[in-house]
C-alpha cells in the first residue's frame, strides 16, 4: 500500500528558531499533501493543504507566514514553524490521499512529529 | 452542530466483548466516512471506510452507517487488548479533506 514518510519524528528546539518537517510519499506521487496538527487529547485539525507547484490553502485561523509550506516536487511537502513558541509544541502529521491526486477519500498519514519547542 | 462528533469515553469492555462506537454527523459532512486507530502517540491508521447506508464487515470489525439519522458506528467483535486506542471517526465536508471527530478512547480490559 501507500507509504508516507515523515521526518524527523521528534524535535526539540528553543523558543524564537525554526524547525522544518519533511513529508515523503515512497511509492507514489502526490499532487496534493494535507498537514495537520494534534494537540494533547484534541482531534486533528487539519492546519493547510499543500499543492505541487502552487501556493498551499491555510485553513482559517492558521498563519500562513509563521508555518511555511513548500510542495516542490511530486513526492515531497515540507513544513517549516518559524519562531517557534511553546504554544506551537504540537504533534504534526502529514498525509497524503492514496491516488496521490486533489480527491480527498482515504488518506495515508506519515508517523507523526513531535515537536516540543522550549 | 460540530460536523462529526463522538463520545470522548473513555470506553472499557472486558477482553472478548463487543466494543460498540458511535458517532454521529452534520449535514455539512458528505456521506463518506472512515474509522481510524490511533494508538498513543502515533498517527492515525486506516480501519474502516463505508460509504453506503447499512453495514460492512471486514474480520473482527463492523462499520454501520444510518444516513437518515446521520450516524455511524464501529463494532469491534472479540475485543483484545491490542484494540485499546483512540478510534477517530471522520468525514468528508465539502472540498475539504477529512473532518476528524474528537476520537472516543476504548480501553479493552484483561
Amino acid at each position: 500500500g501507500a507509504v508516507v514518510s515523515q521526518h524527523p519524528s521528534r524535535v526539540i528546539c528553543k523558543s524564537g528558531t525554526s524547525v522544518k518537517i519533511e513529508c515523503r510519499s515512497l511509492d507514489f506521487q502526490a499532487t496534493t499533501m494535507f498537514w495537520y496538527r494534534q494537540f494533547p487529547k484534541q482531534s486533528l485539525m487539519l492546519m493547510a493543504t499543500s499543492n505541487e507547484g502552487s501556493k498551499a490553502t491555510y485553513e482559517q485561523g492558521v498563519e500562513k507566514d509563521k508555518f511555511l509550506i513548500n510542495h516542490a516536487s511530486l513526492t515531497l511537502s515540507t513544513l517549516t514553524v518559524t519562531s517557534a513558541h511553546p504554544e506551537d509544541s504540537s504533534f504534526y502529521i502529514c498525509s497524503a490521499p492514496e491516488g496521490g491526486g486533489s480527491g480527498a477519500n482515504v488518506l495515508t498519514f506519515g508517523a507523526g512529529s513531535r515537536l516540543t519547542v522550549l | 452542530q460540530k460536523e462529526v462528533e463522538q463520545n470522548s469515553g473513555p470506553l472499557s469492555v472486558p477482553e472478548g466483548a463487543i466494543a460498540s462506537l458511535n458517532c454521529t454527523y452534520s449535514d455539512r459532512v458528505s456521506q463518506s466516512f472512515f474509522w481510524y486507530r490511533q494508538y498513543s502517540g502515533k498517527s492515525p491508521e486506516l480501519i474502516m471506510s463505508i460509504y453506503s447506508n447499512g453495514d460492512k464487515e471486514d474480520g473482527r470489525f463492523t462499520a454501520q452507517l444510518n444516513k437518515a439519522s446521520q450516524y455511524v458506528s464501529l463494532l469491534i467483535r472479540d475485543s483484545q487488548p491490542s484494540d485499546s486506542a483512540t478510534y477517530l471517526c471522520a468525514g468528508i465536508s465539502g472540498n475539504t479533506p477529512l473532518v476528524f471527530g474528537k476520537g472516543t478512547r476504548l480501553s479493552v480490559i484483561a
